[in-house]
């Protein structure tokens, strides 16, 4: 079964340190992409990071990371100096590109800058 | 940049009663959806849509919803007698689509759905 796992309902961390968000994923598909969305209180869905199955390096958008392990099928998002409008609910998805056109979500982590 | 365009950006509905969500997708985007978020909550896949017809369907989307996309540009969902379990954010989504890289996801700003 087609899966992603957030296990971190919630998140605390001081302003300008970093820190990570778990995300494992379950899939059969050999090829695949993953996805993280950041979602703040005014509620849309906003695009972070991508990273695809077989790129062999991590991908990396400004202060956003995505830390690619394939054989943990882990892909946990790492967020540098954080902020103060950092804080948001954090969704990890996934897309497999062989027989679905679905992008399959995690139950999202919910992340508290703290001054 | 372009985007995504969802109208109303809230309805109140009475129970029983028809609702009509409606979306712009990107322009050249070959690939629509739906999803659903009920206060908050997980992001759960309702529908997506390809080359005029439904290409997959979750479980939530059963006979009382339909999509259409009655021209080049509108993308519509259909509630045909809502329930109360149908309170949620209504996102529709759209992707350029293909593989391997298929893109991300760009999402309206949803639509607030309230059933009384």
């Amino acid at each position: 079964a087609q899966k992603i796992t957030q296990t971190q309902p919630g998140m605390f961390v001081q302003e300008k340190e970093a820190v990570t968000l778990d995300c494992t994923y379950d899939t059969s598909d050999p090829s695949y992409g993953l996805f993280w969305y950041k979602q703040p209180s005014s509620g849309e869905m906003i695009f972070l990071i991508y990273q695809g199955s077989y790129d062999q390096q991590n991908a990396t958008e400004g202060r956003y990371s995505l830390n690619f392990q394939k054989a943990r099928k882990s892909a946990n998002l790492v967020i540098s100096a954080s902020q103060l409008g950092d804080s948001a609910m954090y969704f990890c998805a996934m897309r497999p590109y062989s027989g679905t056109y679905k992008y399959i979500f995690g139950t999202g982590t919910r992340l508290k800058v703290l001054a | 940049e372009p985007e995504v365009t969802q109208t109303p950006s809230h309805q109140v509905t009475q129970m029983g009663q028809e609702v009509i969500l409606r979306c712009v997708p990107i322009s050249n985007h070959l690939y629509f959806y739906w999803y659903r978020q009920i206060l908050g909550q997980k992001v759960e896949f309702l529908v997506s849509f390809y080359n005029n017809e439904i290409s997959e369907k979750s479980e939530i989307f059963d006979d009382q919803f339909s999509v259409e996309r009655p021209d080049g540009s509108n993308f519509t969902l259909k509630i045909r007698s809502t329930k109360l379990e149908d309170s949620a954010m209504y996102f529709c989504a759209s992707t350029l689509g293909g593989t391997p890289v298929a893109g991300e996801l760009f999402f309206g700003e949803g639509s607030r759905l309230t059933v009384l």
